[in-house]
């Protein structure tokens, strides 16, 4: 079984600290996402990368930045929290192919609050 | 440019009721379109998907048609259970990402 796994279920940060969040996963997938899930307003791509120490720009990168360093791992980082910033932070991965894009593989998930 | 529109939810059925989420997209192109569900406290997980017009997608008593002409994939059971009950999200593929709906709650009660 693909396994996502994310560093914490529930992570509470004061406004103006740096957070990390981190994903990993054991399949071997070339792509690796960061989303932010919010009521009404679905699942939103942050950032995404195709290959380690590659990255891209979602749809809404704004006060985030990722790294990958290892193909395995993909951290999300808030340099400064905002209270705005507090979201359910979903990491997911899938193996690259060309053309249509197949399944995603999900983590279960980061509650993140900003105080 | 290329989105998904679903149902607003909650959906409240009693057990054994039949269901049906609409989900209707835009879209250049042809693209693969998914349900994915997400049980509480979970993340996403695939239900189905179709990857080409006319197509079925199944998965546990669950269905969707990839409806072209009507740029449709509503979701349907005959016979929900409780432990149905979660957030249904449809989604379109855009060359090398998903495109998500709001998602729909679904409820099911005894």
């Amino acid at each position: 079984d693909v396994k996502v796994t994310q560093s914490s279920r529930y992570l509470v940060k004061r406004t103006g600290e740096k957070v990390f969040l981190e994903c990993v996963q054991d399949m071997d997938h070339e792509n690796m996402f960061w989303y932010r899930q919010d009521p009404g307003l679905g699942l939103r791509l942050i950032y995404f990368s195709y290959d380690v120490k590659m990255k891209e720009k979602g749809d809404i990168p704004e006060g985030y930045s990722v790294s990958r360093e290892k193909k395995e791992r993909f951290s999300l980082i808030l340099e400064s929290a905002s209270t705005n910033q507090t979201s359910m932070y979903l990491c997911a991965s899938s193996l690259l192919t060309s053309g249509q894009l197949y399944e995603q593989y999900f983590g279960p998930g980061t509650r993140l609050t900003v105080t | 440019g290329n989105s998904v529109t679903q149902m607003e939810g909650p959906v409240t059925l009693s057990e054994e009721a039949f269901l049906t989420i609409n989900c209707t997209y835009t879209a250049t192109g042809y693209p693969s379109l998914f349900w994915y569900v997400q049980y509480p406290g979970e993340g996403l997980q695939l239900l189905l998907k179709a990857t080409k017009a006319d197509d079925k997608g199944s998965n546990k008593g669950f269905e969707a048609t990839y409806r072209k002409e009507t740029t449709s994939f509503h979701l349907e059971k005959g016979s929900v259970q409780v432990s149905d009950s979660a957030v249904y999200f449809c989604a379109l593929s855009r060359t090398d990402k998903l495109i998500f709906g709001t998602g729909t709650r679904l409820q099911v009660f005894p």
